[in-house]
């Protein structure tokens, strides 16, 4: 999987309760994205970053924020888990300068109960 | 915004036969991807395809560009068991670095 890792694989957890998802590099990759997958809706961006501290919404980002503090690590956070953010959660890289390829994580599931 | 639509939602093939997957697209594009998911895995990168391009070869993989139609295919010639996956196009529309998926086609090859 091109150097990345998510972690944790797997979640369950209950409404209300604040929910970290943490992706990881070696690559030393510029941008990074986290997309959530649902049946019938394919992948939708959240959130991406294109440096340290520099990141910027995607089209379903309500619910959810992120943080960038160093180059390999891309953090999304659920504020307060809703039943409807249950799905699968990707993260991917992308190096611009050598490529017009995403590369991706193995995934997340995160169950909201 | 779903800017990318593919067509079948699902095809079911026999193995050795050709399986052709269709992707449209709205707006203006740099260039098409095409990726496979195998289930519970992660996408994976297969042809980039960009808009001065009409056609490009990867092996066992052939991708067709029409800009005029907005349009793309995905050939998998002599398909094999392990070719067993989803299949998504994606597409630069809304910008460079961000890609924007189609809801994918479920391929299945039956041996």
């Amino acid at each position: 999987d091109a150097g990345i890792t998510q972690s944790p694989r797997h979640k369950v957890t209950e409404t209300g309760t604040p929910v970290t998802l943490r992706c990881h590099q070696t690559e030393n990759h510029r941008y990074m994205y986290w997309y959530r997958q649902d049946p019938g809706h394919g992948l939708r961006l959240i959130h991406y970053s294109y440096g340290v501290k520099d990141t910027d919404k995607g089209e379903v980002s309500d619910g959810y924020s992120v943080s960038r503090s160093k180059t390999e690590d891309f953090l999304l956070t659920l504020e307060s888990a809703t039943s409807s953010q249950t799905s699968v959660y990707f993260c991917a890289i992308n190096d611009p300068t050598s490529t017009d390829t995403q590369y991706f994580g193995p995934g997340t599931r995160l169950t909201v109960l | 915004s779903q800017q990318g639509e593919e067509d079948p939602q699902a095809l079911s093939i026999q193995e050795g036969e050709n399986a052709t997957m269709n992707c449209s697209y709205k707006t203006s594009i740099n260039n098409l991807q095409w990726y496979r998911q195998n289930s519970g895995r992660g996408l994976v990168h297969l042809i980039l395809i960009r808009s001065n391009e009409r056609e490009k070869h990867s092996g066992r993989l052939r991708v067709t560009l029409d800009t005029s139609k907005k349009s793309s295919s995905l050939l998998i010639t002599a398909s094999r068991a392990a070719d067993t996956a989803s299949y998504f196009c994606a597409t630069d529309a809304e910008g460079a670095q961000k890609l924007v998926f189609g809801q994918g086609t479920r391929l299945t090859i039956n041996p």
